[in-house]
């Protein structure tokens, strides 16, 4: 059972649609991270959330954390092919230092 | 700044075997953590190390073990292998703080293990 459900699972746009993915879990969390995984590399961090209803921007993707701090999501505008990846949320504890992740939504943007 | 470096990339072992993976963190970052990446499971923890210390520990059975060595360059170490523990290996490092504090990892880019 993971502590983070991520959804959708699987989600296939065109490209210059719009799209939102999210994380959502029982726990509080200290912080909530998005990573993105392309095939045959690790995780690489987008943004780290520490606020409970803050949001960040980068580019075109924008983030939220819950006002609760249980959950967060992912919103990107006029997606893209380089878009394409596995994206992971992850939520850190109060009491201690590891992350733990989601199963992650897979997202294809076709050209 | 060079990135988190993993050796080696790709590794077939023999079930029962054993198998060590290293990680060199980036300079400066003094934790170091290890997950498994399976398809059915997604990235599920092992443990974390800072400065020599195992501080936290995952779900894993014993035969999952590591160790960080004074440079803050760390280890696994699986014995026995099995079928099961088919996976990337991933490595993450990040700068350390208190408990509670979660800075942002960098990850290697994995050890592709493969238990035949």
């Amino acid at each position: 059972t993971q502590l983070l459900e991520q959804s959708p699972q699987f989600l296939s746009i065109q490209e210059g649609e719009n799209l939102t993915v999210y994380c959502n879990s029982s726990s509080v969390f200290s912080s909530l991270q998005w990573y993105r995984q392309e095939p045959g590399e690790g995780p690489v961090l987008l943004v780290t959330v520490v606020t409970g209803g803050e949001v960040k921007k980068l580019k075109r993707l924008t983030f939220q954390f819950g006002d609760a701090r249980k959950d967060s999501s992912l919103h990107i505008t006029a997606a893209q092919p380089g878009d394409t990846g596995l994206y992971l949320c992850a939520g850190g504890s109060y009491n201690n230092n590891d992350m733990r992740f989601g199963a992650g939504t897979r997202l294809t943007v076709k050209p | 700044k060079a990135g988190v470096t993993q050796t080696p990339r790709y590794l077939i072992k023999t079930r029962g075997q054993q198998v060590t993976l290293s990680c060199s963190p980036i300079s400066g970052h003094r934790s170091v953590s290890w997950y498994q990446q399976t398809p059915g499971q997604g990235l599920q923890f092992l443990f974390e190390y800072f400065s020599e210390t195992q501080r936290n520990k995952g779900n894993f059975p014993g035969r999952f073990s590591g160790r960080q060595f004074s440079n803050s360059r760390s280890e696994m170490n699986v014995s026995t292998l099995e079928l099961g523990d088919s996976a990337l290996y991933l490595c993450a490092s990040s700068l350390a703080g208190p408990r509670g504090t979660s800075y942002g990892y960098t990850f290697g880019s994995g050890t592709r293990l493969t238990v035949v």
